[in-house]
């Protein structure tokens, strides 16, 4: 089962805007990551984020965790054309597999 | 480093037919993964391999076979293949650390319809 799930299913935005976008999971996680997959293509890592960290910065990507409320959210700033990609969440629960959500797809308007 | 590799990278299957899907990484990653997508499903676990000789049962594995040839190659068989299995399939890889995860490399996917 699915245990990350994202919000907003799809968002549009104007080239130079911020995009955000949610994931929830429903059990205790060592890490949660963000994975962008452009059309047709593979997923690619983002940042990882570890349970004990509250924030983390990757460039334009702000992600924050709060495990109180067992969510996450992705910041995008500024955003680019290049950034239209659907993102996905991914948690793992102390094994060896990582839970994908159904994604959150990002179109950026010029 | 080509990173993770597959192939094929389209296939058409008729209802019954088997086939096997490849899968290799130049990367040194212990683990090994199988997934399928399907329209505004995520990523599902088929199968997954921890470490070579070793493998389990993901979410969804029924249906398929995997085997994980040597540490670097990695693949999954239709032994009879169902409409429901039509699918865009990726293998990824990794290098846990310990009991937790690092980041998954994926290869570019393989897509696949069952007629």
């Amino acid at each position: 089962s699915q245990q990350g799930e994202e919000d907003p299913q799809a968002l549009s935005i104007q080239e130079g805007e911020n995009a955000t976008m949610n994931c929830s999971y429903k059990t205790s996680i060592n890490n949660l990551q963000w994975y962008r997959q452009n059309s047709g293509r593979g997923l690619v890592h983002l940042i990882l984020i570890r349970s004990n960290e509250r924030e983390k910065h990757s460039g334009r990507l702000r992600v924050t965790l709060d495990t109180s409320k067992k969510s996450s959210s992705l910041l995008i700033t500024a955003s680019r054309a290049a950034d239209t990609a659907s993102y996905f969440c991914a948690t793992d629960s102390n094994d060896y597999k990582l839970s994908f959500g159904a994604g959150t797809t990002v179109t950026v308007r010029a | 480093n080509a990173g993770v590799t597959q192939t094929p990278k389209f296939q058409v299957l008729k209802t019954g037919q088997s086939m096997t899907l490849q899968c290799a990484q130049d990367m040194n990653h212990n683990s090994m993964y199988w997934y399928r997508q399907d329209p505004g499903m995520g990523l599902r676990l088929i199968y997954y391999s921890a470490s070579e000789g070793t493998t389990d049962k993901g979410e969804v594995p029924n249906g398929y076979n995997v085997s994980r040839l040597n540490k670097r190659e990695f693949s999954l068989r239709l032994e009879s293949a169902a409409p429901s299995q039509t699918s865009v399939y990726f293998c990824a890889s990794s290098e846990p650390s310990g009991r937790a995860y690092n980041e998954q490399f994926f290869g570019p996917g393989t897509r696949l319809t069952v007629l």
